[in-house]
């Protein structure tokens, strides 16, 4: 089946520790995008990628870093210098970076303490 | 003021019933309009998806734009438990794409047996 792979589904963190979110695509798709949702909020964008190795910061870029070596993958860092980092991470692509819609992946919850 | 507002619920109908979920902006030049459905703890799945004003129909679901309002709904016939879940509403003016979108906060739907 084809799709977006989030892992892990629930992450545990220390404060002041950097992690890395894994999210994997099998849909041949160009886009890819990482969103923040906090409860009671929208969909936030943090980085969004067009192609392979060229990347953009959204709206709520400080603190994260992304990488697009790989078409399928496209990691997402949370550093120590993101002030609110508990949030659940949804990664979704589209077929093309213009007029395509999203597919989303069921996301990782992230916790830190 | 936010560009995209949605009342977040919760909205608790009985099975059966016709529910009428909306959103309202005020960018006039939004004219791409999406309507994505929540489980939750999943990822966003995209319901419906409509290109400038007009209905669009899909099974129980019709998805309704009114530019001169600024104001688009979901209606939801029959509605069923399975359709629990929370609503997005996503729009933009230049592309259906993730890096274009603007989404509400949801609205948090439970239909009882």
């Amino acid at each position: 089946d084809g799709g977006i792979t989030q892992s892990p589904k629930y992450l545990f963190r220390k404060e002041g520790q950097n992690v890395t979110l894994s999210c994997e695509q099998n849909l041949n798709h160009d886009a890819m995008y990482w969103y923040r949702q906090d409860p009671g909020q929208g969909l936030r964008l943090i980085y969004y990628s067009q192609i392979v190795n060229d990347f953009q910061k959204g709206d709520i870029a400080e603190g994260y870093s992304v990488s697009r070596e790989k078409k399928e993958s496209f990691p997402l860092t949370v550093t120590s210098a993101q002030k609110n980092p508990t949030a659940f991470y949804l990664c979704a692509s589209s077929m093309y970076p213009g007029n395509s819609p999203l597919h989303f992946g069921n996301g990782t919850r992230l916790t830190v303490t | 003021q936010k560009e995209v507002e949605q009342d977040p619920g919760p909205l608790s109908v009985p099975e059966g019933a016709i529910v009428s979920l909306n959103c309202t902006y005020s960018n006039s030049a939004f004219q791409y309009f999406m309507w994505y459905r929540q489980y939750s703890r999943k990822g966003p799945e995209l319901l419906m998806y409509t290109y400038s004003s007009g209905n669009k129909e899909d099974g129980r679901f019709t998805a309704q734009v009114d530019k001169s309002s600024k104001y688009i709904s979901l209606f939801i016939r029959d509605s069923q438990p399975s359709d629990s879940a929370t609503y997005l509403c996503a729009m933009s003016q230049n592309s259906n794409s993730g890096y274009a979108l603007n989404f509400g906060k949801g609205t948090s739907l439970l239909v009882t047996p």
